[in-house]
Order: structure tokens, then C-alpha cells, then sequence
């Protein structure tokens, strides 16, 4: 199976910060990685796929870089409906393994 | 628009089996596969396997091979997981997810199954 490491665990923000959080693939899996935004007792939402696609709906703060092994989320400006917590997921080979999760905490 | 609607939150004792379905609305059913995820309380996200509403293929974690199987019903647009043999250790929310290509959107409500004698 693929293994998924997000850095870091968890991070304390400011509105207006810049945030950057990083997902390693423990192999190559070129750009088959989407980044999910959940809230507590909410479904999770797709935020970007094919690691820098940016959905429908989703607002441009959010960018997505990266291929093989390294991909980065980041959000440009915080706003308060940003505090969530974030996952990877790659696409690449089953098991379609997730991140264990980044929380995104105002400071 | 697009949605997926689970089956209600299920209490069941340790040994049990569980069926949660997902009904789908606003676009063509075998156009996209279900993938199926559960959260357990507190805990990331687990992938569990998705199901082809075309075709009926089907790909599980090998950690669930044996207890769980999935399927479709294209006359109601609805997708089944079913998980048997339950312990504590399935106690989670249970969702399904519209999925193509590596992205799946949107996802359903979520099924909260608890496992108590």
C-alpha cells in the first residue's frame, strides 16, 4: 500500500495568514492526489484533484502543487471558514489511501 | 444537483452484520463508480473500496476482504456496503462518495454504525 505523511499534524493560523501544508507519498503516483477540506460532523469536501485542479466552487485561495512524491496545499489568505481540518488522498493504486490529517486551528 | 443520501445511524452488537445504503440523485448512476470511506470516532479517513455501477467490478482494502461487499441496485440508484462479523474496532461514520478519476464529489451525509453489546 501507498503511505501518506502530511506535515504537520496540526498548525495555529491567523485571518489573513498564508498556510502551506505538505503531503509525501512513500512512492511515485505523478499527480493522482486530491486535498479534502472537513469539518467537524460534516462530510468532507473536495477542495483540489489531479494535485492542483481546483474545484468547481472552491475558492481561489486554495491551490494545490506538486507530482510523484511531494504535493503541497496551500491557502493564500485565511478566512474564518477556513479552520478545518485537511486531507490527501492519492489516486494512483489501491488502496485509494488517505492522510492522516492536518488541523488547521485559529491561533 | 448531485447528491447522495445514506441510510440512518444502526446500533448493532459485536458479531452483527450492517447494510448502509446511499441513494443517489441528479446524475447518471453508472456513469461513476461509489467509493465508500469510514471514519472512526476522533480518526482520519480509512478507504474501504468502490463499486462500478456499470459493470459491477469491484475493489476492497485487503484489510475488509472477507467482511464486506458492495453493491449496486441501478433501478433505484442505490449503492449497499455491507460490513459482517462487526467488532468495536467498526465503529464509525460510515460515507459514500461519488468518485472518477481520483476525485470524489460529492459525498453523502454520513451513516453513524456503532458496534455495543
Amino acid at each position: 500500500d501507498i503511505q501518506m505523511t502530511q506535515s504537520p499534524s496540526s498548525v495555529s493560523a491567523s485571518v489573513g495568514d498564508r498556510v502551506t501544508i505538505t503531503c509525501r507519498a512513500s512512492q511515485g503516483i505523478s499527480s493522482w492526489l486530491a486535498w479534502y477540506q472537513q469539518k467537524p460532523g460534516k462530510a468532507p469536501k473536495l477542495l483540489i484533484y489531479a494535485a492542483s485542479s481546483l474545484q468547481s466552487g472552491v475558492p481561489s485561495r486554495f491551490s494545490g502543487s506538486g507530482s510523484g512524491t511531494d504535493f503541497t496545499l496551500t491557502i493564500s489568505s485565511l478566512q474564518p471558514e477556513d479552520f478545518a481540518t485537511y486531507y490527501c488522498q492519492q489516486a494512483n493504486s489501491f488502496p485509494h489511501t488517505f492522510g492522516q490529517g492536518t488541523k488547521l486551528e485559529i491561533k | 444537483q448531485v447528491q447522495l443520501v445514506q441510510s440512518g445511524a444502526e446500533l448493532k452488537k459485536p458479531g452483527a452484520s450492517v447494510k448502509v445504503s446511499c441513494k443517489a440523485s441528479g446524475y447518471t448512476f453508472t456513469s461513476y463508480v461509489i467509493s465508500w470511506v469510514r471514519q472512526a470516532p476522533g480518526q482520519g479517513l480509512e478507504w474501504m473500496g468502490w463499486i462500478s455501477p456499470y459493470n459491477g467490478n469491484t475493489n476492497y482494502t485487503q484489510k475488509l476482504q472477507g467482511r464486506v461487499t458492495m453493491t449496486t441496485d441501478t433501478s433505484t440508484s442505490t449503492a449497499y456496503m455491507e460490513l459482517r462479523s462487526l467488532t468495536s474496532d467498526d465503529t464509525a461514520v460510515y460515507y459514500c462518495a461519488r468518485d472518477r478519476a481520483g476525485l470524489s464529489d460529492p459525498w453523502g451525509q454520513g451513516t453513524l454504525v456503532t458496534v455495543s453489546s
